[in-house]
């Protein structure tokens, strides 16, 4: 089946980077998107971007751009995302979601924790 | 920048009743919408997508309507598996969630 496995929790301090990923499994990896996601206790869902597993073209968002890389390993069909320049508001759940074309997000890992604390 | 503004935040059903749940986009998505189901601690789940189309596996209690702006999420006869918090999401110019709703028992 279709399946995401995400990389661990992780606590880190302020000004650190945390680096995360997602392996596919049960599907062609170079057919789709993948992107990431985070939230917040309390918060909706918000995305940082999307890579093309094929070639390794990104898009980030406005908020992130600078601060966050996201690369993706075909021989391992496993992607990256790393965030730097750490702070206690960057705590949250981030999750890789399978995209669909530039469509929906069909299928989620189950989530990364993260947590930014000195 | 697309906003997403779901209503109301928190919708009070009793199981068996009816809830709907409203989406609306700052601007016109067209039919660029999906709905995803939140449950605690897990990771979201895709309902619809296309505004009104359900994914794989999704009950037929579960539909949605609209294009342009407006977008409604209706569950015919809420079971107890939906108590959950429910985000819509654009997809027509980039990717960007709403807020929320939750629905719970009432």
């Amino acid at each position: 089946q279709v399946q995401l496995v995400q990389s661990g929790a992780e606590l880190k301090k302020p000004g650190a980077s945390v680096r995360i990923s997602c392996e596919a499994s049960g599907y062609t990896f170079t057919r789709y998107y993948m992107h990431w996601v985070r939230q917040t206790p309390g918060q909706g869902p918000e995305w940082m971007g999307m890579i093309n597993p094929v070639g390794g073209t990104a898009y980030y968002a406005q908020d992130f751009q600078g601060r966050v890389t996201m690369t993706s390993d075909t021989s391992t069909s496993t992607v990256h995302m790393e965030l730097s320049s750490l702070t206690s508001e960057d705590t949250a759940v981030y999750y890789c979601a399978r995209g669909v074309d530039w469509l929906y997000m069909d299928v989620w890992g189950e989530g990364t924790m993260v947590t930014v604390s000195s | 920048e697309i906003l997403m503004t779901q209503s109301p935040a928190t919708l009070s059903v009793s199981p068996g009743e009816g809830a709907t749940l409203s989406c609306r986009a700052s601007q016109n998505i067209n039919s660029n919408l999906a709905w995803y189901q939140q449950k605690p601690g897990q990771a979201p789940r895709l309902l619809i997508y296309g505004a009104s189309t359900r994914a794989t596996g999704i009950p037929a209690r579960f539909s949605g309507s609209g294009s342009g702006t407006e977008f409604t999420l209706t569950i015919s006869s809420v079971q107890s598996e939906d108590f959950a918090i429910y985000y819509c999401q654009q997809y027509n110019n980039y990717w960007r969630f709403g807020q929320g709703t939750k629905v719970e028992i009432k």
